[in-house]
């Protein structure tokens, strides 16, 4: 079981319809969450990190973590065009680990 | 947020040479830098973690002596690749957290093809 798991997609989705993005992961002593995106050929961006259960709200985007079921999620409201990415989703315990990510495709 | 530099952002060399890249912290203190290798279509993998004032702790795999990490002062850390050879060749990317937060801030990237 890999560490941190995330569907790879493509997801595809609508100009202004909502992106929701999954990621699982196996470490329960995980304390920190994080979604990156990247575009091809550029390094990751920060884009939200949640500590707490619950949701987090931050512009159009909100991340959602359950520790419970240890899964945490990334919902993207009104997507545009410019938000087709690859989004990571990374886990910090002893160290920062990343998943593979999903790819997002935002049409137009 | 805190800002993080690679130089170069890419660069091709010939095999057997040894290629050195820069990572700097702008706007903040960086007692530990992060070195992370990409390969096409796959996510970040961790090769080291790079400590100001002692030795870089490597991840299972990295072979040290290929990749030496240097981190001399609290702004810049350095990966030099040794005897670089085609299977090298990856996206190459720094990172730091800024101070005492959990977030990492990533560097641009440095591209490097060995030819």
């Amino acid at each position: 079981q890999k560490e941190v798991e995330q569907n790879s997609g493509p997801l595809s989705v609508p100009e202004g319809a909502i992106a929701s993005l999954n990621c699982t992961y196996s470490d329960r002593g995980s304390q920190s969450f994080f979604w990156y995106r990247q575009y091809s050929g550029k390094s990751p961006e920060l884009i939200m990190f949640i500590y707490s259960n619950g949701d987090k709200e931050d512009g159009r985007f909100t991340a959602q973590l359950n520790k419970a079921s240890q899964y945490v999620s990334l919902l993207i409201r009104d997507s545009q065009p410019s938000d087709s990415a690859t989004y990571l989703c990374a886990v910090m315990g002893g160290k920062l680990v990343f998943g593979a990510g999903t790819i997002l495709r935002v049409k137009s | 947020g805190a800002v993080v530099s690679q130089h170069p952002s890419w660069v091709i060399c010939k095999s057997g040479t040894s290629v050195k890249i820069e990572c700097r912290s702008l706007d903040f203190q960086a007692t530990t830098m992060f070195w992370y290798r990409q390969f096409p279509k796959q996510s970040l993998m961790l090769m080291a973690t790079s400590n100001e004032g002692s030795k870089a702790t490597y991840e299972q795999g990295v072979e040290k002596d290929k990749f030496l990490i240097n981190h001399a002062s609290l702004t810049l850390s350095t990966l030099t690749v040794t005897s670089a050879h085609p299977e090298d060749s990856s996206f190459y990317i720094c990172s730091a957290p800024d101070g005492g937060r959990y977030e990492q801030y990533f560097g641009p990237g440095t591209r490097l093809t060995v030819t």
